[in-house]
């Protein structure tokens, strides 16, 4: 079985543009969350689909946004990119949302390198 | 909020000897999930053991086993006969049993392993 993809893998964009961040979820896979590690930071929660709805999101402003498709593929999307916004943006799939299911595991795609210069 | 601790943030072990990374964590909760991820140098984040919060038994898988601790708060990572490729970033996380809008999951700064010839 395939694994999480994540497209591109590298990024190298420049301050106030904005970038898209494409994650395809493993085949069967309804949830997808979404991740930003930095050096300083550390892994932080972004936030997290399921069935094309926002069920959880973590503490970055209104500039970064999501959305999952009805094949549970999901996009990220960062507006006004800063500086700061230069992380490794990781994906992760699972079958179900957390609480659903005591069994569900996370699984993480390769990431994104996005570099703001 | 919950909060993930790893005290070390550099260990070295033996090739062949047995190491094991320390991970401490604040919750409220009762029910909740503990996960080690590994992160080696390609940066994909790989599952390497869970534990349910209910389960008493320490989880094991091949050469990795826990020690979870629940009064304690303490989910310590055993790996035995330490291999090059175990050499990664190891993150310890936690996640809730419930919908907890903001979070999802909840990692610690990360223990970088390296493994000695």
């Amino acid at each position: 079985k395939a694994g999480v993809t994540q497209t591109p893998r590298y990024l190298i964009k420049t301050r106030g543009q904005q970038v898209t961040l494409s994650c395809s979820p493993i085949s069967g896979h309804r949830s997808v969350s979404w991740y930003q590690q930095t050096p300083g930071q550390g892994l932080q929660f972004l936030f997290e689909y399921f069935s094309e709805t926002q069920r959880n999101k973590g503490n970055f402003p209104g500039r970064f946004s999501g959305r999952q498709f009805s094949n549970s593929r999901s996009e990220m999307n960062v507006s006004t990119l800063e500086l700061g916004d230069s992380a490794l943006y990781l994906c992760a799939s699972s079958l179900r949302p957390p609480g659903q299911d005591f069994q569900e595991t996370q699984y993480f795609g390769p990431g994104t390198r996005l570099l703001v210069l | 909020a919950q909060t993930v601790t790893q005290s070390q943030p550099e260990m070295s072990v033996q090739e062949a000897e047995t190491v094991t990374l320390s991970c401490t964590y604040d919750t409220s909760e009762s029910d909740y999930y503990l996960f080690w991820y590994k992160q080696p140098p390609s940066r994909q984040m790989i599952l390497v053991i869970r534990q349910e919060a209910y389960k008493q038994q320490n989880a094991t898988e091949n050469r990795f086993s826990v020690n979870f601790q629940k009064a304690a708060k303490s989910f310590s990572l055993k790996i035995s006969d330490s291999q090059l490729g175990d050499a990664a970033m190891y993150f310890c996380a936690y996640r809730s049993d419930r919908d907890n809008y903001g979070q999802n999951f909840v990692f610690g700064p990360g223990t970088r392993l390296s493994v000695l010839p």
